[in-house]
């Protein structure tokens, strides 16, 4: 079946650290890979995405390079703020029709000042 | 930015009550779910709905739940007779105005906190 694997947290940074947070998948077919982020108080939003093999999604500073050959798509940024504090879920979607995204656990991080 | 808005934030609700939880969709988005997230575990999948039917459903979505869409805005999940483990935070999402790539990225609703007493 179709699953994603992600870091168990809390990560806790101090600002400016480098981050990153694994995620590897299991998929039947050729899914889409991507990370979301959530806010306290909010909903779920996308953060980046990738479409197929080799392909690095990037937005915010926070990158993730689609890679097939260890099924893997780890989310990172080279300096965090603090205002990157949230929970990090990775997913993946895998067209079977039915237009489901599953997600991974979620992965919290805290930034220091 | 348009948004997906849900109502209520908080729902209380006794074991065996029939709750409605209501979600408002982004105006020309096609495709709506709804997800569920019990606390500290992964976001879990229950419905996908399309063209006023449902597309997909996960083993979660038993004959307790339903959806519908009863006007042009509105998106409800209905759960007939409440138990415990159904406290979650539950989520809607809408997505796509077109096929393939277009519906891919979810826009998320702020969640209704259901607490089954």
């Amino acid at each position: 079946g179709n699953s994603v694997t992600q870091m168990e947290g809390p990560v806790t940074l101090s600002e400016e650290a480098f981050l990153t947070i694994n995620c590897t998948y299991t998929a039947t077919g050729y899914p889409s890979l991507f990370w979301y982020v959530q806010y306290p108080g909010e909903g779920l939003q996308l953060l980046l995405k990738a479409t197929k093999a080799d392909d690095k999604g990037s937005n915010k500073g926070f990158e993730a390079t689609y890679r097939k050959e260890t099924t893997s798509f780890h989310l990172e940024k080279g300096s965090v703020q603090v205002s990157d504090s949230a929970v990090y879920f990775c997913a993946l979607r895998v067209d079977t029709g039915g237009f489901k995204t599953i997600f991974g656990a979620g992965t919290r991080l805290f930034v220091k000042a | 930015e348009p948004e997906v808005t849900q109502t209520p934030s908080h729902q209380v609700t006794q074991m065996g009550q029939e709750v409605i939880l209501r979600c408002v969709p982004i105006s020309n988005h096609l495709y709506f779910y709804w997800y569920r997230q019990i606390l500290g575990q992964k976001v879990e999948f229950l419905v996908s709905f399309y063209n006023n039917e449902i597309s997909e459903k996960s083993e979660i979505f038993d004959d307790q739940f339903s959806v519908e869409r009863p006007d042009g805005s509105n998106f409800t999940l209905k759960i007939r007779s409440t138990k415990l483990e159904d406290s979650a935070m539950y989520f809607c999402a809408s997505s796509g105005t077109g096929g393939g790539a277009t519906n891919e990225k979810l826009f998320f609703g702020s969640g209704t906190q259901l607490s089954v007493l």
